[in-house]
């Protein structure tokens, strides 16, 4: 069983639906991302959480809201959706008790179409 | 802003030879540097990590140099095999226990 699950796998939906990605761990880190890879830009970080309470922007928030229900699960919302949010999207953890070594689990990802 | 840049042209070599990709940073060195593998439809693995003071890391066929003079990474796989064929991505630690990814160069070992 892989230990960061994304759902859905792929996602077509309309400009303006509200759409929700999920992620859930199984590795027990407190940290968890989102990210967004566009081809050419490479991965950017949407948001992060390093705590059940802690939520935090990343590079490129507009237009996403994301919701840390327990330390597992950190799902990924965009309130209405819009064409330019056509990527990847990837969920990851990290484990701050390795704080020195501070490497990232990446989930498979979600393909998401906007059209 | 805390860049990290990749060739973006695709690396071809010939199976058995050592592959060498490189990575480029802007501003301050950062306390370290990771390299993740990236195969088509999946998510980024983890690599190497190497610190701002470590010169060399190895990891089975793999090697990663950190040069805070030049600014910049070199990733080696020596003896490479089909089975390298993937992107490589480079991140830096980008302060705020974040890090910041390059757009990953991608590499085909052929036979």
């Amino acid at each position: 069983d892989a230990d960061v699950t994304q759902t859905p796998r792929n996602r077509i939906t309309k400009t303006g639906k509200r759409i929700m990605l999920e992620c859930s761990q199984t590795k027990g880190h407190d940290r968890m991302y989102w990210y967004r890879q566009d081809p050419g830009l490479g991965l950017r970080l949407i948001y992060y959480s390093f705590d059940v309470k802690d939520i935090n922007k990343g590079e490129i928030s507009d237009g996403y809201s994301v919701s840390r229900q327990a330390q597992a699960k950190f799902s990924l919302s965009l309130e209405s959706a819009i064409p330019n949010q056509t990527a990847l999207y990837f969920c990851a953890t990290s484990d701050s008790k390795d704080a020195r070594n501070e490497k990232l689990f990446f989930g498979s990802g979600t393909q998401l179409s906007v059209l | 802003s805390q860049k990290i840049e990749q060739n973006s042209e695709a690396l071809n070599i010939q199976e058995g030879k050592t592959a060498t990709l490189t990575c480029n940073y802007t501003n301050y060195s950062p306390a370290y540097l990771q390299w993740y593998r990236q195969d088509p439809g999946r998510g980024p693995v983890f690599l190497l990590l190497i610190r701002e003071n470590e010169k060399e890391k190895r990891k089975e066929r793999l090697k990663v140099t950190f040069d805070t003079t030049l600014k910049q990474s070199l990733f080696h796989i020596t003896a490479s095999q089909p089975a390298d064929s993937a992107t490589y991505l480079c991140a830096r630690e980008g302060g705020g226990n974040k890090l910041t990814f390059g757009t990953g160069t991608q590499l085909k070992v052929e036979l």
